[in-house]
């Protein structure tokens, strides 16, 4: 099984700065089959990014995936309110498909 | 819209057997394949199971292999997990998840029914 480790985990930052989010993975993940969901309180996770670098339907290009291999980010460019959140990778290249434990991006 | 809509959640003693449903709407169920994913409240998120638009590729969690159970009625546009010998570590809400492109992208979620397993 592919263990996924998150940093940090938790992000206090300011609207307008930047975020990076790193998911490192406890081996090689197949042809970058890595996915990044969005959770708020209350809510389900929203599918954020996919195949490591594909932005899903509606998210804004401050998002942007990037990485191969065991090694892989989430950047937000310029934080807006509504991007504070827990963020959660996800690697789909092997059985069983696994998450990260999260990392929280609260507002500072 | 598309839209699933979880049920059958509840307090169960350990032991115990639950159904849960997840009823499809906006898009025609038999076309996705579909996946249980489960949340401890607080915590992270596990995968539980997949199956195919055709049932024929069915995949489990080692953590719940041999006790739940997925299944689809295309024709009800609806979805189901049955578990049994219910453990403590089961409590969880259950998300009816629909893939986006290929199995284990979870593209859309519902809103999550919770099980609680507790004498």
């Amino acid at each position: 099984e592919i263990v996924l480790t998150q940093s940090p985990g938790t992000l206090s930052l300011s609207p307008g700065e930047r975020a990076t989010l790193s998911c490192r993975a406890s081996q090689s993940v197949s042809s970058s089959y890595l996915v990044w969901y969005q959770q708020k309180p209350g809510q389900a996770p929203r599918l954020v990014i996919y195949g490591a670098s594909s932005r899903a339907t509606g998210i804004p290009d401050r998002f942007s995936g990037s990485g191969s291999g065991t090694d892989f980010t989430l950047t937000i460019s310029r934080l807006e309110p509504e991007d504070f959140a827990v963020y959660y990778c996800q690697q789909y290249g092997s059985s069983p498909w696994t998450f990260g434990q999260g990392t929280k991006v609260e507002i500072k | 819209e598309v839209q699933l809509v979880e049920s059958g959640g509840g307090l169960v003693q350990p032991g115990g057997s639950l159904r849960l449903s997840c009823a499809a709407s906006g898009f025609t169920l038999s076309s996705s394949s579909m996946n249980w994913v489960r949340q401890v409240p607080g915590k992270g998120l596990e995968w539980v199971s997949y199956i195919s638009s055709s049932s024929i590729s069915i995949n489990y969690a080692d953590s719940v292999k041999g006790r739940f159970t997925i299944s689809r009625d295309n024709a009800k546009n609806s979805l189901y997990l049955q578990m049994n010998s219910l453990r403590a570590e089961d409590t969880a809400v259950y998300y009816c998840v629909r893939d986006f492109l290929r199995g284990g992208i979870f593209g859309v979620w519902g809103q999550g029914t919770l099980v609680t397993v507790s004498s």
